[in-house]
């Protein structure tokens, strides 16, 4: 089974604080994925990287940034939080088959 | 370009059936995904499309029209569990990337 890890569940930082997301996974997946999830949005791509030190922007990646030192550990930072950063935020790998498998999830509350 | 269109919100009783429905546009085909979601947890595979024809996995089937840009997810002899999001996924073109519908949520009413 794949499985696909994230630091934390819930993580709750002020607005300025630069917050670091990590995700690790044990299947040797080339690619890795970040989204984020808002209620009436959808899951929208942030940046994704298909080898260890490639990185590729998503659809919003403004704010964000990630790194890849290691194939098997992705991940994100936001380098000065803010309130509409708030949001859940979604790992993801994927082989050359195009499923994806997801990590559980990061709730991250920006005051 | 791409675009994933899906119903936002659908009811059904259980014991019945419902199908949900999505339609996309896109330059290069790859497959169609379908991801289930529970409230509060990470999508999860339910089936995956490449080929014209409908796809039977137990209680959950998907159909696929490549020429009409349109597929469906089929559940049979709902259950409350089967309440959840569903989310309709399609790879771009170069396959690097997966574009998700903004999902469906599914309400199954005893």
């Amino acid at each position: 089974d794949v499985k696909v890890t994230q630091s934390s569940r819930y993580l709750v930082k002020r607005t300025g604080e630069k917050v670091f997301l990590e995700c690790v996974q044990d299947m040797d997946h080339e690619n890795m994925f970040w989204y984020r999830q808002d209620p009436g949005l959808g899951l929208r791509l942030i940046y994704f990287s298909y080898d260890v030190k490639m990185k590729e922007k998503g659809d919003i990646p403004e704010g964000y940034s990630v790194s890849r030192e290691k194939k098997e550990r992705f991940s994100l930072i936001l380098e000065s939080a803010s309130t509409n950063q708030t949001s859940m935020y979604l790992c993801a790998t994927a082989s050359t088959s195009y499923e994806q498998y997801f990590g559980p999830g990061t709730r991250l509350t920006v005051t | 370009g791409q675009n994933i269109d899906q119903p936002t919100e659908m009811t059904a009783t259980e014991g019945a059936i419902v199908q949900i429905n999505c339609t996309y546009q896109t330059s290069g085909f790859n497959g169609l995904f379908w991801y289930q979601q529970h409230a509060g947890e990470a999508p999860t595979f339910l089936s995956y499309n490449v080929l014209d024809g409908l796809e039977e996995k137990g209680r959950f089937s998907s159909f696929l029209s490549r020429s009409k840009g349109y597929s469906y997810l089929l559940l049979k002899e709902l259950q409350m569990k089967d309440s959840a999001s569903y989310l309709c996924a399609h790879p771009n073109t170069g396959g690097f990337k997966t574009i998700f519908g903004a999902g469906t949520r599914l309400f199954v009413k005893a």
